[in-house]
């Protein structure tokens, strides 16, 4: 069963900082990686896709890497400003978008002006 | 813009009662889902569709059922609501196979039982 881990659980950064957030997943059977973003009380909006024949995904300040050897991917977010504090979700998809996402906890992004 | 409405973002229950969680999607994607999110345990999937009448049990799928007479609808049921099923309640959708579309999730639904 596949297990997915954040770390770290927390971080609080001043404004402008470049800073990388990390995933671990244990099988790396995945169709696809996601990164999400959760505001309080909210949905998810989805960040940015990684299929897993792709190394990395880019958009805007984010840039997502994906290697599935090691079983690792990271969020690396750029410049970082106070509207980018949230929580940050990564997910597998092991079924090939047919049977649900398997998602680590997030890690609690806050980013000090 | 997919679109994913619940029905609720904010509801509350006793227990016993049968409640009903509504999600709507508007770009005739095949597959939905429902996921419960709670702190600590992160979101964890309770049943999927992957089309009209066809139902899969989650991870979690004790205490709960779903109906998904059309496509762009899918129901999450509480045969008999229980404090232990106060949590937040998000409902997503996505494109069928491939597995290199997203999943496209709602506002999400806080439900209380008291």
């Amino acid at each position: 069963k596949q297990e997915v881990t954040q770390i770290p659980a927390a971080l609080s950064v001043p404004e402008g900082e470049n800073l990388v957030l990390n995933c671990s997943f244990t099988d790396s059977a995945i169709y696809n990686l996601q990164w999400f973003r959760q505001d309080p009380g909210k949905g998810l909006t989805s960040l940015l896709l990684i299929q897993s024949s792709q190394r990395e995904q880019t958009s805007g300040r984010l840039n997502a890497s994906l290697d599935k050897s090691s079983g690792r991917s990271t969020l690396y977010i750029a410049a970082s400003q106070p509207g980018d504090s949230a929580t940050y979700l990564c997910a597998l998809d092991s079924g090939g978008g047919a049977d649900g996402l398997t998602f680590g906890k997030g890690t609690h992004l806050i980013i000090q002006p | 813009d997919v679109k994913v409405t619940q029905s609720s973002r904010y509801l509350v229950k006793r227990t016993g009662e049968k409640v009903f969680l509504e999600c709507v999607q508007d770009m005739d994607h095949e597959n939905m889902f429902w996921y419960r999110q709670d702190p600590g345990l992160g979101l964890r999937l309770i049943y999927f569709s992957y089309d009209v009448k066809m139902k899969e049990k989650g991870d979690i799928p004790e205490g709960y059922s779903v109906s998904r007479e059309k496509k762009e609808r899918f129901s999450l049921i509480l045969e008999s609501a229980s404090t232990n099923q106060t949590s937040m309640y998000l409902c997503a959708s996505s494109v069928y196979g491939t597995g290199v579309q997203p999943q496209h999730f709602g506002d999400g639904t806080r439900l209380s039982i008291l």
